[in-house]
């Protein structure tokens, strides 16, 4: 099955920093999910890609989807208190495999 | 609509017992699956299915067992339990398989003693 690797595994930032995690794949993979887990929560839709080269926005959000269609990237833009949690890709195929996350802490 | 429901929220058992985690959806999606979340490994696929009657094994199905009577209802048995399967459990939903956004419930707790 399809595999993703994603770094860094914890980033602890400064509120107002940027934040940047990364998701791979060996193969090409046919579109990609994030998710965020807010502590103690359930895991929740953030966006999919699913062209080559494809960036989206949300805000403070920028997610991209390589070229090649095996990475892709969540950037924060100054982040604040309430992007603390963890952020998973996750490879969509016949079946959704995800990535094992970024936690990400935001000292205030 | 209550979206993905989950229970129990938590659940403690001796190692032996069985049980069954519940889950159900109220927005009539065909694709259903159960995960498992232990630090530092993510979200492990156990069990899912594409449609009443339908199911399938995902990464780690040993020790578990899924059926699927009903679009809305997808629970899952654990046979005689391990403390290895203490861990928490989520269920999702979905339109289609994989290719659509995953709801998820509120997960349930399991401590095998």
């Amino acid at each position: 099955g399809q595999q993703v690797m994603q770094i860094p595994q914890y980033q602890h930032v400064q509120e107002g920093e940027d934040f940047t995690t990364y998701c791979n794949s060996s193969t090409t993979l046919s579109n990609i999910q994030w998710y965020k887990q807010r502590p103690g929560g359930h895991p929740v839709f953030l966006i999919q890609l699913v062209k080559s080269g494809e960036v989206k926005k949300q805000k403070r959000l920028t997610f991209q989807f390589g070229e090649a269609k095996k990475n892709s990237s969540l950037h924060i833009t100054a982040t604040q208190t309430t992007d603390v949690g963890t952020y998973f890709c996750a490879a969509a195929g016949y079946q959704l495999t995800f990535g094992k996350g970024t936690k990400l802490s935001v000292i205030p | 609509n209550a979206g993905v429901t989950q229970t129990p929220k938590f659940q403690v058992l001796k190692t032996g017992q069985s049980m069954t985690l519940q889950c159900a959806q109220d927005m009539n999606h065909e694709y259903m699956s159960w995960y498992r979340q232990d630090p530092g490994m993510g979200l492990r696929l156990i069990h899912y299915s594409v449609g009443a009657g339908i199911t399938d094994q995902g990464e780690v199905p040993n020790g578990y067992n899924v059926s699927r009577s009903t679009t809305e209802d997808f629970p899952l048995r654990l046979l005689s339990a391990a403390p290895s399967q203490t861990s928490v459990y989520f269920c999702a939903s979905s339109n289609s398989v994989a290719y659509n956004e995953q709801f998820f419930g509120p997960g349930t707790r399991l401590t095998v003693l």
